[in-house]
């Protein structure tokens, strides 16, 4: 079975600057994430979809980030205008229904210079 | 919200010896707790999970143990190897993962020929 697929692998760019991340889910997988994961710490959910639509996005910084997930598959991040403490792994992850088990992408390494 | 504390944050052991990784939460409705290990520059990947129903769940060299009552559950790596060097993360969540996993802080494991 193929794995969750994120590009890009690798993003640098000044701060004010805008970037976006892709996400192609498990095919199959109804629910999608975005974890944000700095350095030296765990990753720290952003968004929830569930299908294409938000369950949770208590944690995203409405402000400079957004995120949709359009006919329920592929989801893009974007951040708008990006700060330095923006750098970090920017990682994705789907699951299977009521399965529970989240797989990981590879992740988008940002660094916001 | 939930709170996972994650101890300890670095862990030597030699070649062939057990570790054992402690994890806290404090949001008792959690009832799914998953480890994942993050080698270097790479995505987590599961390792383990168990849910709240069971007290133990081994698989080959790798076992968890969860104390509901405490709140408290525990990754044991027996006959550790080389390979098994790596950064682990614990993480807990409710509706059975079906919601945002809330990760500890990691523990970098280093195995010492």
């Amino acid at each position: 079975e193929a794995g969750v697929a994120q590009s890009p692998r690798y993003k640098i760019i000044e701060k004010r600057q805008s970037v976006a991340f892709w996400c192609n889910p498990i095919s199959g997988h109804a629910t999608l994430y975005w974890y944000q994961q700095i350095l030296g710490q765990g990753p720290k959910l952003l968004i929830q979809f569930q299908n294409n639509g938000v369950v949770d996005d208590s944690q995203l910084p409405k402000d400079r980030f957004s995120a949709e997930r359009l006919k329920g598959v592929d989801s893009t991040l974007k951040i708008q205008p990006a700060k330095l403490e923006d750098s970090a792994v920017y990682l994705c992850a789907s699951s299977f229904g009521y399965s529970g088990t989240q797989y990981f992408g590879p992740g988008t390494r940002l660094l916001v210079l | 919200g939930e709170n996972v504390e994650q101890h300890p944050s670095t862990l030597s052991v030699q070649e062939g010896d057990s570790a054992v990784i402690k994890c806290t939460y404090s949001d008792s409705a959690s009832n799914y707790f998953p480890w994942y290990k993050q080698e270097l520059g790479k995505r987590p990947q599961l390792i383990i999970d168990i849910r709240s129903n069971v007290g133990e769940k081994k698989d080959q060299r790798i076992a968890v143990t969860l104390n509901k009552t405490a709140k408290h559950f525990s990754l044991h790596i027996t006959e550790t190897q080389p390979e098994d060097s790596a950064v682990y993360f614990c993480a807990a969540s409710t509706n059975f993962g079906n919601e945002k996993l809330t990760f500890g802080t990691g523990t970098r494991l280093t195995i010492i020929p």
